[in-house]
């Protein structure tokens, strides 16, 4: 079973703020959530990274409420360039284990002019 | 951050040769994995490259297909042997830096004729 739900796409306008939502009901008590941005013909990029509450760096917000269900990633102010795939994943990889590397269907965001 | 190269960047190969991919990192890193990304998938993670023991495979993948190495804390080859047209993919190694973070090479094209 996948770990993590995701939209699979989501289409949005410059200057806008965009949220994309993750699902992830069987998160444990040690996992961390952290999301990544994949553009074409490259590999996944680090965004940011929480384990409870309000996260908040030079590029993204990421909210995670109290009972850690979900988490929300935002992106403030979105150019065309922030078009890509946007995965959620869920755990602690230093376990080793593969339920704690795997990528859900991320979520495609389409940034229009 | 961790920054690593993956060599070749693409390739292009007839069927029933093998291909091996170089991962350099350019610090010591203790865990490191191989993923699989079909066109237009998500990332499928193939294995665990261990230093100086036997790689450690996901479901689906077998030593003698993908022989992994890893003879040092900076540098892994992954083989892919015996291809055939659905071996095409790109390939990416990434290690994990602190706080649960992974970071991903470029990947390595591969089209397999």
């Amino acid at each position: 079973l996948a770990k993590t739900t995701q939209p699979i796409s989501m289409d949005s306008y410059e200057g806008q703020e965009v949220n994309i939502t993750c699902s992830h009901n069987n998160i444990a008590t040690n996992d961390y959530i952290t999301w990544y941005q994949q553009f074409p013909s490259q590999g996944p990029r680090f965004i940011i990274q929480g384990y409870k509450t309000k996260v908040t760096n030079e590029v993204a917000s990421l909210f995670i409420p109290a009972d850690r269900k979900s988490s929300t990633l935002s992106l403030p102010r979105v150019s065309l360039s922030d078009t890509a795939v946007y995965y959620c994943l869920v755990g602690r990889p230093s376990s080793g284990s593969a339920r704690q590397l795997t990528f859900g269907s991320g979520t495609q965001l389409t940034v229009l002019p | 951050s961790a920054v690593i190269s993956q060599k070749p960047s693409r390739d292009i190969c007839q069927r029933g040769t093998s291909l091996t991919i170089q991962c350099q990192v350019d610090s010591q890193v203790t865990m490191m994995f191989w993923y699989r990304q079909q066109p237009g998938q998500s990332l499928t993670l193939i294995a665990t490259a261990n230093q100086g023991s036997e790689a450690t495979y996901e479901s689906g993948f077998v030593i003698d297909k993908f022989p992994i190495s890893r003879p040092n804390l900076t540098f892994s080859t992954l083989t892919v042997s015996n291809m055939s047209p659905e071996d095409s993919s790109i390939y990416l190694c990434s290690v994990l830096g602190v706080q649960e973070t992974q970071y991903f090479g470029p990947g390595t094209r591969l089209l397999v004729l």
